[in-house]
């Protein structure tokens, strides 16, 4: 079965930094990958997924993916942090046959400070 | 993008009463709708995978006599969660899935706004 692991509890990030949110995963074969962005009290708006091609993903709001498989790893990136960025973050990922559920991580909670 | 709605978004009751969740996909037919629990400040657990007309297929340790879910149209799913107490209080999220070949190909699912049930 299909796990992923956020190391990250919390994040800080003074606005305008860059930004790197952790993700690894477990999977036996090249799983879907997906990030998701949640604001408090809100549903889970979809940043962007990988599943096949170009390991490097372009998702909305300036956040981009890389998929490295010997790492088994899924990092979201932002050049540039704006404080409406402060939100849960979640990476999750699905098997490659049929696409059923999602398994998704704990969560990381990125904080914007001035 | 495919718009899936839940109602209501928020609800408090008394402990031992029902209460019934719904999740619309507006704009599509969700041939497919997944039910997440979200405890505080944790990540979504999945519930159950509910198919249109069928029964709904519950993850290991969740009570199915405790959450009932109904998948009765491809617009409308339904949790209900049964004789409630307090422990049931949580952050219900609903997500959904598009008939294969329209949405589904993306492999993208659709999440509603969530539901916070507060048990007395």
């Amino acid at each position: 079965a299909q796990s992923v692991t956020q190391p990250d509890i919390h994040i800080t990030v003074s606005e305008g930094a860059s930004l790197e949110l952790r993700c690894n995963y477990s999977y036996g074969a090249t799983p879907y990958l997906f990030w998701y962005v949640q604001s408090p009290g809100q549903g889970l708006q979809l940043l962007l997924k990988y599943f096949s091609g170009d390991t490097l993903v372009q998702g909305i709001k300036g956040f981009e993916a890389e998929f490295k498989r010997s790492q088994s790893s899924f990092n979201l990136r932002k050049p540039s942090v704006h404080w409406s960025d402060a939100a849960e973050y979640f990476c999750a990922v699905a098997g490659n046959t049929g696409f059923q559920k999602l398994v998704f991580g704990t969560g990381t909670r990125l904080l914007v400070s001035p | 993008g495919a718009v899936v709605s839940q109602h209501p978004s928020w609800v408090i009751c008394k402990s031992g009463t029902s209460v019934k969740i719904e999740c619309r996909s507006l704009d599509f037919q969700a041939t497919t709708m997944f039910w997440y629990r979200q405890f505080p400040k944790q990540s979504l657990m999945l519930m159950a995978t509910s198919n249109e007309g069928s029964k709904a297929t519950y993850e290991q340790g969740v009570e199915k006599d405790k959450f009932l879910i109904n998948h009765a149209s491809l617009t409308l799913s339904t949790l209900t969660v049964t004789s409630a107490h307090p422990e049931d209080s949580s952050f219900y999220i609903c997500s959904a899935r598009g008939r294969l070949g329209v949405i589904a190909n993306t492999g993208e699912l659709f999440f509603g706004e969530g539901s916070r049930l507060t048990v007395l």
